[in-house]
């Protein structure tokens, strides 16, 4: 069975701080989405990566996917109030014929304090 | 601004009620996916569909759970009878080709008392 374990679980800093959260899976993905969700929300795309070493850059966010596409971090430099919401990882495998589903982590829940 | 739209947003209902969420994808996207969300459990795939098909509902329980896609325009997921662990947020998605990137609806908050 396929896992992704996300930490930390909770996380909350001070506006201006910065802050890396981690998606971990003993499994090989084909692709990795991050994903944030605000309360009362769905959640949103943020960036999909896919390969080995690859590094996303959206605004203060920086997105790195492992050589070994088994894990995957999130970087926020300078936090602000808006960044506040679940964060959500999840991979995809598309190894298994025409299975599209993805795997997802629990999310780091972000708290943003002015 | 294309988006997925879920109705109810919100809904409480009594064990043993029948209980119809209902999901409009994104025009032109040919996947649908239906999600719960629990605190405990996160995001759990039910079930989904490509080009209205059923492919994959293994997450679902299939006593007393259903999805369909009548036409293109429309997806639904049943409840019937509801029990109150059914209780969380209902989440529709959809997406296009091969890509799984997937775009959600606000969910359906379904408290079954």
């Amino acid at each position: 069975t396929q896992l992704l374990e996300q930490s930390p679980q909770f996380l909350s800093i001070q506006e201006g701080e910065n802050l890396t959260v981690y998606c971990n899976s003993s499994s090989v993905f084909s692709s990795l989405q991050w994903y944030r969700q605000e309360p009362g929300e769905g959640p949103v795309l943020l960036v999909t990566v896919v390969t080995g070493g690859e590094v996303k850059k959206l605004k203060r966010l920086t997105f790195q996917f492992g050589d070994a596409r088994k894990d995957s971090s999130l970087h926020i430099t300078a936090a602000q109030p808006g960044d506040t919401g679940l964060y959500l990882c999840a991979g995809g495998d598309f190894r298994a014929g025409n299975n599209r589903k993805l795997i997802w982590g629990l999310g780091t829940s972000l708290a943003v304090n002015p | 601004d294309a988006r997925v739209t879920q109705t109810p947003r919100h809904k409480v209902t009594e064990m043993g009620q029948e209980v119809t969420m209902r999901c409009q994808p994104i025009l032109g996207h040919n996947t649908v996916f239906w999600y719960r969300q629990t605190m405990m459990q996160g995001l759990e795939l039910l079930a989904y569909f490509r080009n209205r098909a059923p492919l994959d509902d293994s997450g679902m329980p299939k006593d007393r759970f259903s999805a369909e896609m009548p036409d293109a325009t429309l997806a639904t997921l049943k409840i019937q009878p509801s029990e109150p662990r059914d209780s969380a947020v209902y989440f529709c998605a959809s997406g296009y080709g091969k890509n799984t990137e997937a775009f959600f609806g606000q969910g359906t908050r379904l408290t079954v008392v």
